[in-house]
């Protein structure tokens, strides 16, 4: 069973389009992040929810949109799509204090906006 | 905040060893981690430090020192499967936010 799973895992769109992301969980961790890797491999943290609320969120554009239905769960929504958005989007969790592996990393979601 | 800084890109011959170094600055220092990346793939965790020292897991160890703000990793005996990405991160005291170097690109030639 994949611990944390990623739908759709490619996704081609048009600028202007909204698209969602979901993420789910099965390891009963509390915390779940989003992150976005660029074309440099760079990975930045845009937003975390720990047990449906949200406790991080960076400087992230505001057509970016987190939702957390439930802990296993964080999609993101992201609205009038920019080709700057082109990138993969890694999903994570945690699970509470400070576990000594970090986090567990879904497989990625590779969004090309063209 | 933090910052990270590692090499771009090293490249090395199959069996031999690769030290990858990892400077940064935090405001809240709770332990760091390097994890490996293959193209295409999501990032696997391969180890921690959160006390100053080496820690040894088979063909790869990592080294902390919080004073200098400094880790390696080190990679011994290097296999083609070893060619990825290697990424330093950073967790926050204060959040528990993992912060991430740009990556260090390992490329291993027979």
């Amino acid at each position: 069973d994949t611990a944390v799973s990623q739908t759709p895992k490619y996704l081609v769109t048009q600028m202007g389009n909204d698209k969602s992301i979901k993420c789910e969980q099965n390891l009963g961790h509390d915390t779940m992040y989003w992150y976005k890797q660029d074309s440099k491999k760079f990975l930045k943290i845009m937003f975390s929810y720990n047990n449906k609320e949200l406790i991080i969120n960076e400087t992230v554009p505001n057509r970016f949109s987190p939702k957390s239905p439930d802990k296993a769960h964080l999609n993101l929504h992201i609205n009038s799509l920019e080709l700057g958005d082109s990138a993969v989007y890694f999903c994570a969790s945690s699970p509470p204090g400070e576990p000594n592996y970090g986090y567990t990393f879904g497989s990625g979601t590779r969004l090309t906006v063209v | 905040g933090q910052n990270i800084d590692q090499p771009t890109e090293m490249t090395a011959t199959e069996g031999a060893i690769v030290q990858i170094n990892c400077t940064y600055q935090t405001s809240g220092f709770n332990g760091l981690f390097w994890y490996q990346q293959h193209a295409g793939e999501a990032p696997t965790f391969l180890s921690y430090n959160v006390l100053d020292g080496l820690e040894e897991k088979g063909r790869f160890s990592s080294f902390l020192s919080r004073s200098k703000g400094y880790s390696y990793l080190l990679l011994k005996e290097l296999q083609m499967k070893d060619s990825a990405s290697y990424l330093c991160a950073v967790r926050d005291s204060n959040d528990y936010k993992l912060s991430f170097g740009a990556g260090t690109t390992v490329t291993v030639r027979a």
